[in-house]
């Protein structure tokens, strides 16, 4: 039984370039929240999905930020025109039915902006 | 908004010895208190969690605790081991979808 998948692990970027991040959930969950992480800090919630739907992205910066969670594949947190301040470890977690329940974490992406 | 505040930010204790985490939430409408075990280039793994209908909850050699009427939940680990060493972060939610993580506490086990 896979546990949530994320990839890639480790991702470098330069200043400007776009970051895809994506996540694949526990299998038979449909429900997928994202994380952002700084260097000795908690998780920062960013945004909830459901398929197709955005459920809650009241976390996510206004600008540069966006995510998706198609019918089919994995979800996907894009980070345009990324800047230094983007340098983080962004997790995604997985739940299998209504929120409040437990959700599962994925390895998470480190992404480097150089 | 929820805002969960964890102390300490350190902790070591002798192997064997017994470790207490403490958080408080702001929010008394907050139902849900998971605790989170995050090891070094991992992602943060659920080890036990409470709901607001529980005062006390226990699995193995890990308990929490929960007091509603003064918002503090507590995690105890007894009779440690190196492999307990990690950061561990306590958390709250509504019921709704996000979950407000505390800032976490880096617990080291001495030989």
């Amino acid at each position: 039984n896979a546990g949530v998948m994320q990839n890639p692990r480790h991702l470098v970027r330069r200043r400007g370039q776009e970051a895809r991040l994506r996540c694949s959930p526990m299998k038979g969950h449909s429900h997928v929240y994202w994380y952002r992480q700084l260097p000795e800090e908690g998780l920062k919630f960013m945004v909830y999905l459901q398929k197709e739907n955005i459920i809650d992205e009241s976390g996510m910066p206004k600008e540069r930020f966006s995510a998706e969670f198609p019918k089919e594949g994995p979800s996907i947190l894009r980070i345009q025109q990324v800047v230094r301040g983007d340098s983080a470890a962004y997790f995604c977690a997985s739940s299998p039915q209504t929120p409040g329940y437990e959700q599962y974490f994925g390895p998470g992406t480190r992404l480097t902006v150089t | 908004g929820e805002n969960v505040e964890q102390h300490p930010s350190t902790l070591s204790v002798q192997e064997g010895d017994s470790a207490v985490i403490k958080c408080t939430y702001s929010d008394s409408a907050s139902n849900y208190f998971p605790w989170y075990k995050q090891e070094l280039g991992k992602g943060p793994q659920l080890i036990i969690d409470i709901r607001s209908n529980v005062g006390e909850k226990k699995d193995q050699r890990i308990a929490v605790t929960l007091n509603k009427t003064a918002k503090h939940f507590s995690l105890h680990i007894t009779e440690t081991q190196p492999e307990d060493s990690a950061v561990y972060f306590c958390a709250a939610s509504m019921g709704d979808d996000k979950i407000i993580f505390g800032k976490g506490t880096r617990l080291h086990i001495l030989p």
